[in-house]
């Protein structure tokens, strides 16, 4: 079965220091892995994806992403934790050569950076 | 702003009544998607089309559910005789097929069966 882990459900960081969202997917095939985040009675909001190429992969808000295929893993990081970062994040995956379109999501981690 | 749109945002309706939800995609994106999220889970998918074929939907989707898009364009996402298990936040998304690319997500509409 296509799966997405996020295994913390969430993560503090103090303002200013680096912050790391783990993500572990299970797909067949190449997949195409992407991060979003969700602000409070919001929709979800792209900030990066992976299809192919340089395993890290820079996004919006100064977030990037380090893609490692032999340990099924995508985690997200920022060199720098702001307080506008805290929110709730998800990792998602499409299996890349499966021949469906369907987006599996992980169950989300809520991150808290503090003052 | 031409971003994906959802009616109603909110919705409250008494336990059997049923409910219908409305997505208009980003204009030129033909893939199409309903997901399901409960307070606390990431989303759950529930279908999608590409233009006005349904390709593929969950199992998770009793037969209560119904979702259509007849021209390619909108989308219409139905609950009958709803139950208080139904109560979520029905996220729908667009993208365009040609790409490898992300979802674009709507803001939502919640759900609330009492």
């Amino acid at each position: 079965a296509q799966s997405v882990a996020q295994p913390e459900d969430q993560v503090n960081v103090a303002e200013g220091n680096p912050l790391t969202v783990k993500c572990t997917y299970s797909v067949s095939g190449n997949p195409y892995l992407f991060w979003y985040v969700q602000y409070p009675n919001r929709g979800l909001q792209f900030l990066l994806k992976y299809i192919t190429g340089d395993n890290l992969v820079k996004g919006s808000y100064g977030f990037e992403a380090e893609f490692n295929k032999s340990q099924t893993s995508f985690h997200l990081k920022k060199p720098s934790a702001l307080v506008s970062d805290s929110a709730l994040y998800f990792c998602a995956v499409r299996p890349g050569t499966s021949g469906t379109y369907k987006y599996i999501f992980g169950t989300g981690t809520r991150l808290k950076v503090l003052a | 702003d031409t971003g994906v749109s959802q009616d109603p945002r909110h919705k409250i309706t008494k336990r059997g009544q049923n409910v219908t939800f409305r997505c208009d995609p980003i204009s030129e994106h033909n893939r199409l998607y309903w997901y399901r999220q409960t307070l606390g889970q990431g989303p759950e998918f529930l279908t999608y089309f590409q233009n006005e074929a349904q390709l593929e939907k969950s199992r998770l989707l009793s037969d209560r559910f119904s979702a259509e898009r007849p021209k390619g364009s909108f989308s219409t996402l139905e609950i009958q005789r709803t139950e208080q298990g139904d109560s979520a936040m029905y996220l729908c998304a667009s993208s365009w097929a040609a790409n490898t690319g992300e979802l674009f997500f709507g803001e939502g509409s919640r759900l609330t069966v009492l």
